[in-house]
């Protein structure tokens, strides 16, 4: 029964290809986001979504598309995928008003070849 | 200048004595502060928030919030095994997870 769920845990691919990652929480928080941790363990946000909104766009190259059908669910579309995308990619959530907690997925370890 | 510093460590603390961990972060305009405890190949977890300078204090765990100086800390009493994991301090303009900068973590060790 887990909070928040992300597939997959582990990607291999190869330059150039195209890339997908799922999430979705069970939690009913009403934001959600990517996270990135590269391999010095530097976790930096990437997107925000609030209600199906995109609320926080950081310095993404545009290869990255998030898109959130509803509240419950995130995903990450990567095109064209270069060396410097591998680490991990977390998904999160949390409620608005609520102190405290963001609430991550087990992450998606992506390693491009 | 990083937003959010921390000491990478590794920091190796015995078993039952008292783990600090120090942050400093550049903005002075954040409102609050987290630390959260990540396990080697797993997700991060929250441990503390604090929003006000002095102390809070959950178990055995301790925040420490100085503003002026733009510090934040926490302390783990009775260390144990378990405590062992890369504690990272996360910071915010507002009040609220909503965009979150994290240091790059300091890896804690405890020594049974």
């Amino acid at each position: 029964d887990t909070a928040v769920s992300q597939t997959p845990k582990y990607l291999v691919t190869q330059m150039g290809n195209d890339k997908s990652i799922k999430c979705e929480q069970n939690l009913g928080h009403d934001t959600m986001y990517w996270y990135k941790q590269d391999s010095k363990k530097f976790l930096k946000i990437m997107f925000s979504y609030n209600n199906k909104e995109l609320i926080i766009n950081e310095t993404v190259p545009n290869r990255f598309s998030p898109k959130s059908p509803d509240k419950a669910h995130l995903n990450l579309h990567i095109n064209s995928l270069e060396l410097g995308d591998s680490a991990v990619y977390f998904c999160a959530s949390s409620q608005t008003g609520y102190t405290g907690e963001l609430f991550f997925g087990e992450g998606s370890r992506l390693t491009v070849l | 200048q990083k937003e959010v510093e921390q000491n990478s460590g590794p920091l190796s603390v015995p078993e039952g004595a008292i783990a600090s961990l120090n942050c400093t972060y550049s903005d002075r305009g954040s409102q609050s502060f987290f630390w959260y405890r990540q396990y080697s190949g797993k997700s991060p977890e929250l441990i503390m928030f604090i929003y006000s300078n002095g102390d809070k204090e959950d178990g055995r765990f301790t925040a420490q919030l100085n503003k002026a100086s733009q510090y934040v800390s926490l302390l783990i009493r009775d260390s144990q095994p378990s405590d062992s994991a890369t504690y990272l301090c996360a910071v915010n303009r507002d009040f609220g997870n909503e965009k979150l900068t994290f240091g790059t973590g300091t890896r804690l060790t405890i020594i049974p």
